[in-house]
C-alpha cells in the first residue's frame, strides 16, 4: 500500500477526549475517503472528498468531523471520543477516472475507554 | 437492502479445492475492486474491473455489468489463501461488501 500513510497506527482515548487522525497520499489523488471497520459489518464510509477543499458525508459522519486543506491530506477529526467510536479506521485515495486504481492506508486501531 | 452483497459470508474449504466468491450491487459503477485482508491486516487490492475478466497467479475475477454481478474464483486454493475477501464498487464514492471469510483446510 505505497503512497498512502495513516497516522497514528494505534491509539487509546479516553471518552471525550479529541484527536485528529492523518492520511497522507503522495500519488496526487483527487479523491480521498475515511472508512470504520467493525467486526460484521464491513468497511462503512465516514467522509469522503472529492478534492482539495471539499468535503461529503458517507454513511456513518455522525460524531467525526474533516478537512482537506491540502491536496494531499485528509485529515479526521473526533472532538468528544465516545466508546462507539472504537474501530479500525482506513484511509484511501484515488485518482479520478473510471479506469484508476484505489489505494488503501495499512490502517489506525483507535480504543475509546 | 445493502448496495453490495456478498456471498457465502463465510466458507471453508479443503486444500486444492476451486473457489467461487460472489459479489451483487445494485448501483451504478464505474468499476468494482477485489480486496483481500489478512486477519489483523491492511487492506491488499487483488482486482479492479470494470468490464470481463482480470487474471493474477490462481485468481480470476469477472464482472457482468448488465447483471451487476460479479465472481473472484481461486484454483488450487492454498491455506495461504485463507483471508477476508471483500468486494468494493465506486463511482464517486467507493462502497464495501461486509466480506467473505474464507479459511483453506490443508
Amino acid at each position: 500500500n505505497a503512497g498512502v500513510t495513516q497516522t497514528p497506527k494505534f491509539r487509546v482515548l479516553k471518552t471525550g477526549q479529541s484527536m485528529t487522525l492523518l492520511c497522507a497520499q503522495d500519488m496526487n489523488h483527487e479523491y480521498m475517503y475515511w472508512y470504520r471497520q467493525d467486526p460484521g459489518m464491513g468497511l462503512r464510509l465516514i467522509h469522503y472528498s472529492v478534492g482539495e477543499g471539499t468535503t461529503a458525508k458517507g454513511e456513518v459522519p455522525d460524531g467525526y468531523n474533516v478537512s482537506r486543506l491540502k491536496k494531499q491530506n485528509f485529515l479526521l477529526g473526533l472532538e468528544s471520543a465516545a466508546p462507539s467510536q472504537t474501530s479500525v479506521y482506513f484511509c484511501a485515495s484515488r485518482s479520478t477516472g473510471g479506469g484508476t486504481e484505489a489505494f488503501f492506508g495499512q490502517g489506525t486501531r483507535l480504543t475509546v475507554v | 437492502k445493502n448496495e453490495v452483497e456478498q456471498s457465502p459470508q463465510n466458507l471453508t474449504a479443503q486444500e486444492g479445492e476451486f473457489i467461487t466468491i460472489n459479489c451483487s450491487y445494485s448501483v451504478g459503477i464505474s468499476a468494482l475492486h477485489w480486496l483481500q485482508q489478512h486477519p489483523g491486516g491492511g487492506i491488499v487490492s487483488l482486482f479492479m474491473l470494470s468490464s470481463g475478466k482480470k487474471k493474477h497467479g490462481r485468481l480470476i475475477a469477472t464482472i457482468n455489468i448488465q447483471e451487476k454481478h460479479s465472481s473472484l474464483h481461486i484454483t488450487a486454493s492454498h491455506p495461504r489463501d485463507s483471508a477476508v475477501y471483500i468486494c468494493a464498487v465506486r463511482d464517486d464514492k467507493i462502497i464495501f461488501g461486509k466480506g467473505t471469510r474464507l479459511h483453506i483446510l490443508p
